[in-house]
Formats: structure tokens, sequence, C-alpha cells
């Protein structure tokens, strides 16, 4: 059974930092690319970060550019979400997810984790 | 960026009526292989979202079939031929087409 499994999230003050872990299980974690998208409760998802299978080419969206860092882990089949300099306005929850794109049999953002809060404030 | 418009916002509808979804992007997501770059997911209160189209039509393993898409270019609907309970939720497009991946802004089905 296919599991993503997020944790480190939690409360952090404006301008620090906090890494997420996302731990694979269930298929060949080496063979997908793997993404991030986050959520302010309530509202809709935003797309973070993409890491491709082989660890390179990680991509970042507008807002968190030069902030976060995505990088992985293919023997321990762990992604990782690597938060500097925090905002209020990163305050979301965090779902690391699947793409299938271009494994046979699978499709894109096929599989989600339950998603990791992390609420900066003061 | 790519901009996906999704409309209604709320959509009211009795059990075991069609629900219809739209989804407008503001720029063509076909690419040269005949696909359409546009899945659709559901995301009940609570819960990550869950795969239900990709390639704008095909519906994912496990999906009951009263969820259908269609729609090519720039204009894409979600129908569910006769919503049931489970399916109060709210529904989002997504473009995998180009970076940065972007999602509509979301439509909540409600009873």
């Amino acid at each position: 059974e296919v599991q993503l499994a997020e944790s480190g999230g939690g409360l952090v003050q404006p301008g620090g930092s906090l890494r997420l872990s996302c731990a694979a299980s269930g298929f060949t974690f080496s063979k997908y690319w793997m993404h991030w998208v986050r959520q302010v409760p309530g509202k809709g998802l935003e797309w973070i970060s993409r890491i491709k299978s082989d660890g390179s080419g990680a991509t970042y969206a507008d807002s968190v550019k030069g902030r976060f860092t995505t990088s992985r882990d293919n023997v321990n089949n762990t992604l990782y979400l690597q938060m500097d300099s925090l905002r209020a306005e990163d305050t979301a929850v965090y779902y690391c997810a699947r793409d299938g794109i271009y494994v046979i049999g699978s499709q894109p953002f096929d599989y989600w984790g339950q998603g990791a809060l992390v609420t900066v404030s003061s | 960026d790519i901009i996906l418009t999704q409309s209604p916002d709320s959509l009211p509808v009795s059990l075991g009526e069609r629900a219809t979804i739209t989804c407008k992007s503001s720029q063509n997501i076909l690419y040269s292989n005949n696909l359409n770059y546009l899945a659709w997911f559901r995301q009940k209160p609570g819960q990550p979202p869950e795969l239900l189209i990709y390639w704008a039509s095909t519906r994912q393993s496990g999906v009951p079939d009263r969820f259908s898409g269609s729609g090519s270019g720039t204009e894409f609907t979600l129908t569910i031929s006769s919503l049931q309970a489970e399916d109060v939720a709210v529904y989002y497009c997504h473009q995998y087409y180009t970076l940065p991946l972007t999602f509509g802004g979301g439509t909540k089905v409600e009873i």
C-alpha cells in the first residue's frame, strides 16, 4: 500500500526555520518525481516545489524561491522541505504528493500525504 | 503563469442530481501528444485532495463512474452524474502542463 507521511510541522516564529519530512512506503520511491503543495486552512491549493526522481531539478514557486529547499534521500525513501526565513503568510498545511507522470501505470499527483500544519507566529 | 478559473464557486445540488463544474485555462494546455494536461481532485473536509480525473477525461482507478471529465484546450468540465452524500466536498482543477503548476480556486459542492 502506497503511503506518504509528513512530519516536522509546528509553531515557529517569523524569521525562523523548520524542516518537513515526508516518509514514503509501498512503492519504489526513487522512480517518482515528488511535489510539495500547501493549503492555507479554508483556502485553495498552492503548488510550491517539485523535485525529480534522482534528486535533481528542484524547482519552486516564486512565493518560496530562495527561502525553501527541497531535497530527497532515495536510500531512506524520504522527501524533505527545508523552510527558512519563514513568514506569517507561510502558515498552511503542507502536503507531499507523488507524481507518476513518467512511470508506467501511475498518474500525476496520484497519492498525497495527510499533511503537516506549519504555523508562523510570534 | 497559467490561471485556472473555476465556476461556480459554490454549487448546491440535491442528492441524485447532476453537478457540473467548469474550469477555464488562461492558456492552451493541450500538448503536441494530443493530451490535455489537466486533472480534477476532490477534497473532503479534513482530508488531502484525491485524484479523480487526469488527462482531462481519464478516470483514476477506483473512482466511481458517476464522475466524468471532458473538454480540450482551454475549457474543461467535471460532471457528477448523480450526486451522493460522500461527494460533498471541494473540487479543484489542476494543470500540469507547465511550471509553475497551478490549481483552480475550487468549487464547493453542497447539498
